[in-house]
């Protein structure tokens, strides 16, 4: 089993959707956590970033942590096309963990006009 | 500015051939890395530098030879790479204290083919 599990999608959705993007973990130590957007042939874009559990909202970007489950989401409200991307989760135990990030498979995001 | 940057954006070279890859930062961050990354793989951690010390290797072929000539830019040598060498060549920085230790900004990447 992986330590961090995130549906490859691909998920498509219409324009102006809400869009859940979820990623399950297995380590309980893990505390911090990371949004990145890549898009194609480009390198990740850091999105969103939450310690320990909570909500973070960033414009139309929400990042939702629930350490009881296991489990964070990122909502997109009122997709665009520009929004299409992969979207990487990434998680770490504590601040300066040697700088090694735990990243999910990324999930690949069409948003169709 | 939270820029990242990396030369060159492609670079085809033969198995013989030694070229490098550079990367710069001037966040004033104190840890800088190299990622590989595979088409619809996530980035997969090759090395770590913290205050221009490399501290984390990760069992990365001596083909690739990582440098930190100062705490802004960190290069990556290449020779004798084999085709399967032929990926997204990544480069973060980040600071290594404070809460937003982990939050790692990465570089647009140097695209790399292995004839």
């Amino acid at each position: 089993q992986k330590e961090v599990e995130q549906d490859p999608g691909p998920l498509s959705v219409p324009e102006g959707a809400i869009v859940s993007l979820n990623c399950t973990y297995s380590n309980s130590a893990f505390q911090y956590f990371m949004w990145y957007r890549q898009y194609s042939r480009k390198g990740p874009e850091l999105l969103m970033y939450t310690y320990s559990s909570g909500n973070k909202e960033d414009g139309r970007f929400t990042a939702q942590v629930d350490k009881s489950s296991k489990y964070i989401s990122l909502f997109i409200r009122d997709s665009q096309p520009s929004d299409s991307a992969t979207y990487l989760c990434a998680m770490s135990p504590f601040s300066w963990n040697t700088g090694k990030l735990i990243f999910g498979q990324g999930t690949t995001l069409q948003v169709k006009p | 500015d939270t820029e990242v940057t990396q030369t060159p954006k492609h670079l085809v070279m033969g198995m013989t051939n030694k070229k490098s890859l550079k990367c710069e930062q001037h966040m004033g961050h104190r840890a800088m890395y190299w990622y590989k990354q595979k088409a619809k793989k996530p980035p997969e951690l090759m090395f770590v530098y913290s205050y221009e010390k490399l501290s984390i290797n990760e069992s990365v072929p001596s083909r690739f030879s990582p440098e930190c000539p100062n705490s802004s830019l960190l290069n990556l040598h290449l020779h004798a790479l084999q085709p399967e060498d032929s990926a997204l060549y990544l480069c973060a920085s980040s600071q290594d204290t404070g809460e937003e230790a982990d939050t790692q900004y990465f570089g647009p990447g140097t695209r790399l083919t292995v004839l």
